[in-house]
């Protein structure tokens, strides 16, 4: 079985641009999370899909935002990049919401904004 | 909100050496526990996870952690580290999200 893909792998944007970043989960699975990891805050929660709902939301401004297709595929989009946004951002997969469902990560999206 | 704290920041040991790595969480309720390891250039794998039961948990490659309530922890042991075990090792805590502790990075000398 496939795992999470994430495209792109790396991407290098200037401030001011927006980006989206797109995350495939495991065959079957209906649930996405996405997280961004920094050295100074480490591994920080943005937001969670299922059916196309966002259910839950971190503390991130609006410009960071995402979506989830009918097929679960899920993209997160962040508008006017600031430095700080340089990141590895993490798309994690699982059956579905709650607790008792493991999250499986993809290799990450890692954007540099100059 | 439920988090996590992880005792130790950099951790560097020799092959064969035990090792231990600390993870206190905040929750006093029911608490659904996770061990994370990310290999250097690699995604973040699950080690093993605690949902109930058997408060000692067996995982992956050979770790294993003790949950022990009266001490809110979650720790991490392997009785013998090789030197692929070099990695960032992190704690975590589900609600409706994973909350990470900071990370603990283990290097192991040959």
């Amino acid at each position: 079985k496939a795992g999470v893909t994430q495209t792109p792998r790396y991407l290098i944007k200037t401030r001011g641009q927006q980006v989206t970043l797109s995350c495939s989960p495991i065959s079957g699975h209906r649930s996405v999370s996405w997280y961004q990891q920094t050295p100074g805050q480490g591994l920080q929660f943005l937001f969670e899909y299922f059916s196309e709902t966002q259910r839950n939301k971190g503390n991130f401004p609006g410009r960071f935002s995402g979506r989830q297709f009918s097929n679960s595929r899920s993209e997160m989009n962040v508008s006017t990049l600031e430095l700080g946004d340089s990141a590895l951002y993490l798309c994690a997969s699982s059956l579905g919401p709650g607790n008792g469902n493991e999250q499986f990560f993809g290799p990450g999206t890692r954007l540099t904004v100059l | 909100a439920q988090s996590v704290s992880q005792h130790n920041h950099h951790v560097i040991l020799s092959e064969a050496a035990s090792l231990e790595l600390g993870c206190n969480y905040s929750y006093g309720g029911t608490v659904n526990l996770f061990w994370y390891v990310q290999y250097p250039g690699q995604h973040l794998q699950l080690l093993l996870k605690y949902f109930s039961g058997d408060p000692l948990v067996k995982g992956i490659k050979g770790f294993e952690a003790e949950f022990i309530k009266s001490k809110f922890s979650f720790n991490l042991r392997k009785p013998s580290v090789q030197w692929s075990d070099t990695a960032e090792y992190f704690c975590a805590v589900i609600d409706y999200k994973l909350s990470f502790g900071a990370g603990t990075t283990v290097t192991v000398r040959a």
